[in-house]
């Protein structure tokens, strides 16, 4: 069972449209919250990495907010592009280097 | 190049054929791990390494083994596969997290898709 959870599954958007996704977790012994975006045929790469509440990271169009307490986190995409589709992977880090992974988003952006 | 590669990057075989995926990085970490992910399911821990010579067991880790005899390399072994093991696989490495936390990005290789009939 996970106890990550994503939503929503999929989603399709039209270029230029902002958009944004939420992974939930248990809030208790929370260490790292990591979110990756994986494209069809490579590899998953690392967006970003947060530890503290209120955490709040960006990287060009896309940044991604934290809250320990409640046990959520968001990843927004400004304008998104056709090159923004992808699969977009949240995963709780545990104790040492475990890491457990949400379902996914996957997001597809129509030119 | 920093980088973790896996071979085979794709391979169909019959159930009960033993075969091996290899892992390999060239970033001197400590930490490596396996996953499958499956439609629906997310990628799910198979084995990790904390480092040579230690492993131990993650989500799923039944009809699989690993060995860690070197750092850099990390092989996934299936003895006897099923179908129920048709999946894509990702080996994946990050240096080891000092004290508490998982805060170190993981490094993913490029994904064996293998297919069990």
């Amino acid at each position: 069972i996970l106890n990550v959870e994503q939503s929503p599954q999929s989603l399709h958007v039209q270029e230029g449209d902002s958009t944004n996704f939420t992974c939930s977790f248990p809030s208790s012994n929370f260490y790292a919250l990591h979110w990756y975006r994986w494209e069809t045929a490579k590899s998953p790469e690392a967006l970003f990495v947060m530890t503290l509440n209120g955490d709040e990271k960006k990287k060009g169009r896309i940044s991604a907010t934290l809250n320990t307490k409640e046990g959520y986190s968001y990843l927004y995409i400004k304008g998104s592009q056709p090159e923004d589709s992808a699969t977009y992977l949240c995963a709780r880090g545990g104790a040492g280097n475990m890491l457990t992974f949400g379902g996914g988003t996957r997001l597809m952006v129509k030119p | 190049e920093a980088q973790v590669t896996q071979n085979p990057r794709y391979l169909i075989t019959v159930t009960g054929k033993k075969l091996t995926v290899t892992c390999s990085q060239n970033m001197n970490h400590e930490y490596m791990s396996w996953y499958r992910q499956d439609p629906g399911l997310g990628l799910r821990q198979i084995y990790y390494s904390m480092n040579v010579e230690v492993t131990d067991k993650g989500d799923v880790p039944e009809g699989y083994k690993v060995s860690r005899k070197e750092k850099r390399n990390f092989p996934l072994i299936l003895e006897s596969p099923s179908p129920n093991q048709t999946s894509l696989y990702f080996c994946a490495s990050s240096p080891l997290n000092i004290g508490v936390g998982s805060y170190n990005e993981q490094f993913f290789g490029p994904g064996t898709r293998l297919t069990v009939l």
